[in-house]
């Protein structure tokens, strides 16, 4: 296991459309995040799962903002009718016993 | 609220040099202070962290100082490479038992190191 895997790397998509990230995170992690970072600032804190449950949501998250984690593997991202303030990097990270997290390289999104 | 401040925006250093950059929280239920480097088109890569308990750890070049009763803490990259040329952040999570350790991140410096 290389790391955290994140698909796309790239999205363009229209404003309305529905969009979906997949990540797959460390195969002995059981902790997992999602962060979004818009240019020039620190990543933000989006959604946490525990295995499959999502234990905490942030409140940047709208209603428009999905997360699961079936069966505590991979992970996905779903954002629904999208708006150009959607535009972002999104990451998602995972972690094990440690403090430490291990960040994918993300799926930055461009609504147009 | 900006829970974690983070300075210089940005800093130019000579190889060789050294780098220096500050990060002050206000949650004091802050209790892990990592710092994440970051190449453009890529994620966030964890250079050296550090809990409270002590007030400095190195790591080869790189260096946290921690200065709890300021709730202050700093980043020192000696001898500092063209190849560290990168943006560096500052974060903070609660700990112990039942923290999500959820990371709030400082807002980022950008580091140019000039051969």
């Amino acid at each position: 296991d290389t790391g955290v895997s994140q698909d796309p790397r790239h999205k363009i998509t229209k404003r309305g459309q529905n969009v979906t990230f997949r990540c797959d995170p460390i195969s002995e992690h059981n902790r997992l995040y999602w962060y979004r970072q818009t240019l020039g600032q620190g990543p933000e804190f989006l959604t946490y799962f525990q295995n499959e449950a999502q234990l905490e949501k942030s409140r940047l998250l709208s209603d428009r903002f999905s997360a699961e984690r079936p069966k505590g593997s991979f992970s996905t991202l779903e954002i629904q009718r999208t708006e150009q303030g959607d535009s972002a990097m999104y990451l998602c990270a995972s972690r094990g016993t440690d403090y430490g997290y291990t960040f994918g390289s993300g799926t930055r999104l461009t609504v147009v | 609220q900006q829970q974690v401040k983070q300075s210089p925006q940005s800093l130019i250093v000579q190889k060789g040099g050294i780098s220096i950059i500050n990060c002050a929280y206000e949650n004091t239920a802050f209790d892990y202070f990592p710092w994440y480097q970051q190449f453009p088109g890529k994620g966030p890569a964890l250079l050296i962290a550090i809990r409270p308990d002590v007030s400095e750890k190195k790591e080869g070049r790189f260096t946290i100082s921690f200065n709890k009763s300021a709730k202050q803490f700093s980043l020192h990259i000696m001898d500092s490479q063209p190849g560290d040329s990168a943006t560096y952040f500052c974060a903070a999570s609660p700990g112990g038992g039942g923290s999500n350790y959820k990371l709030t991140f400082g807002k980022g410096t950008l580091l140019t190191v000039n051969p």
